[in-house]
């Protein structure tokens, strides 16, 4: 079945851009999310791409999929102590969402 | 606020009980999700109703069980109880199978 990885910790200055990645397994996954986690909260949808897309832009943040290398990144501009959370990658293909097991962003003030 | 409501927040209970875990799903979304998060193995996915109809499965133990009532709203039954299902269960809801809505989980805890 579908494996989606992602490195575990990233700690980032207050200011500074966050670039958390994720690879997958499954060439024909036609959806990509990526989903926020705050302590003691649930999973808050931020985004998601399409699979015939290469790139995706809303507001501060950036999403680049590189289908050939199966390569899925989040990149957050100008980062706050508010982005401070685990971000999961997650993947469709037939089935509901594989998620990777999360990217604990820490951001120093 | 993503409008799936799960109940209860929290839930501690012994050994070798059951318990019920409750749903109820963004208006107008006919698919219900459950996942099992746990330290170890992450965001698990156990089972998938769409419109009461059990959609999919995944590694959903068979002391597990989960229903899709008329309404909509689903449970998650769990039974025989081990300390190594203590976790935090979440429940999704879309209205098409490629998004999922989640709510803030329910933490299970087993003494």
């Amino acid at each position: 079945g579908e494996d989606v990885e992602q490195s575990l910790f990233l700690s980032v200055r207050e200011g500074d851009s966050s670039v958390i990645n994720c690879t997958y397994t499954d060439s024909s996954s036609t959806y990509l999310y990526w989903y926020k986690q705050e302590p003691g909260a649930g999973l808050q949808l931020l985004t998601y791409i399409f699979s015939n897309m290469d790139m995706k832009q809303d507001q501060r943040l950036t999403v680049l999929l590189n289908k050939k290398d199966k390569h899925l990144s989040l990149r957050i501009a100008d980062t706050q102590t508010g982005d401070s959370a685990i971000y999961f990658c997650a993947v469709f293909l037939n089935t509901p969402l594989v998620f990777g097991k999360g990217t604990r962003l820490s951001v120093i003030a | 606020d993503s409008g799936v409501t799960q109940t209860p927040k929290h839930l501690i209970t012994a050994t070798g009980q059951r318990v019920t875990l409750r749903c109820s799903p963004r208006s107008g979304d006919l698919s219900v999700y459950w996942y099992q998060q746990s330290l170890d193995q992450g965001l698990q996915f156990l089972i998938q109703y769409y419109n009461g109809e059990e959609r999919a499965k995944g590694n959903i133990l068979e002391r597990f069980s989960a229903q899709q009532f008329p309404d909509l709203h689903s449970e998650l039954n769990l039974s025989s109880l081990e300390l190594g299902d203590s976790a935090l269960y979440f429940c999704a809801s879309g209205q098409t199978n490629t998004e999922a809505f989640f709510g803030q989980g329910t933490r299970l805890t087993v003494v």
